[in-house]
């Protein structure tokens, strides 16, 4: 199955801990990404990845770091995680950046800061 | 700067009414038009896409216009099912990777 796939659905931690949280996609794109969206269904970007080159949005607390392996793989770290950080964590891939690509989103990773 | 704009936050609908979004963008150069649409539990998935003035795209029985003159690029639907339940966003895309924005998106509930 050629898709983008997120782990986990679900994850409930308290203020201060660590947490990662992992995607892959199997459709052979280059570029990936991650969004949050938070509960008013707000979609902001947070990083895009392309070809071992990172582009980060300026707006991201430096607690968030992405993570890449390979051109699969586009894990997200949130160092100390604050109360504000709860939202749905969307990882997307796309075939290029060139402004015509789809993007293709996994299921998402709800996190509750407690 | 770059952005997009949807005028209604929430629309409830019966089914077969007509339903219209309202989608206004912002661009300093020439962009790629997006209707994205969400359904619980998902991540969005692509609607249909224009990157050309008057370009028409369309999938299944939505349909927006890219309109160059009134920067707009509305969606339409004849008849709203009740599967069409969803949040539906307006995104744009400029070259360059950290240039697509996403509108502030639209919950559609069709009441049968």
């Amino acid at each position: 199955e050629t898709a983008v796939f997120q782990t986990p659905n679900y994850h409930v931690t308290q203020v201060g801990n660590e947490v990662s949280f992992n995607c892959k996609q199997t459709l052979g794109h280059d570029t990936m990404y991650w969004y949050k969206q938070d509960s008013k269904k707000l979609l902001k970007i947070m990083f895009s990845y392309n070809n071992k080159q990172l582009i980060v949005n300026e707006t991201v607390p430096r607690r968030f770091s992405p993570q890449s392996s390979d051109k699969a793989h586009l894990n997200l770290r949130i160092k100390s995680v604050e109360p504000e950080d709860s939202a749905v964590y969307l990882c997307a891939s796309s075939s290029d950046w060139g402004n015509y690509a789809e993007q293709f989103f996994g299921p998402g990773t709800r996190l509750t800061v407690l | 700067g770059d952005s997009v704009t949807q005028t209604e936050g929430q629309v409830a609908l019966s089914e077969e009414d007509f339903l219209t979004i309202h989608c206004n963008y912002s661009a300093s150069g020439y962009p790629t038009l997006f209707w994205y649409v969400q359904y619980p539990g998902e991540g969005p998935q692509l609607l249909f896409r224009a990157s050309r003035d008057k370009e028409k795209g369309s999938s299944r029985g939505f349909e927006a216009t890219y309109d160059k003159g009134t920067t707009s690029f509305h969606l339409r639907k004849a008849s709203v099912q009740e599967s069409d339940s969803a949040v539906y966003y307006c995104a744009l895309s400029l070259t360059g990777y950290q240039n697509f924005y996403f509108g502030k998106g639209t919950s559609l509930t069709v009441i049968p």
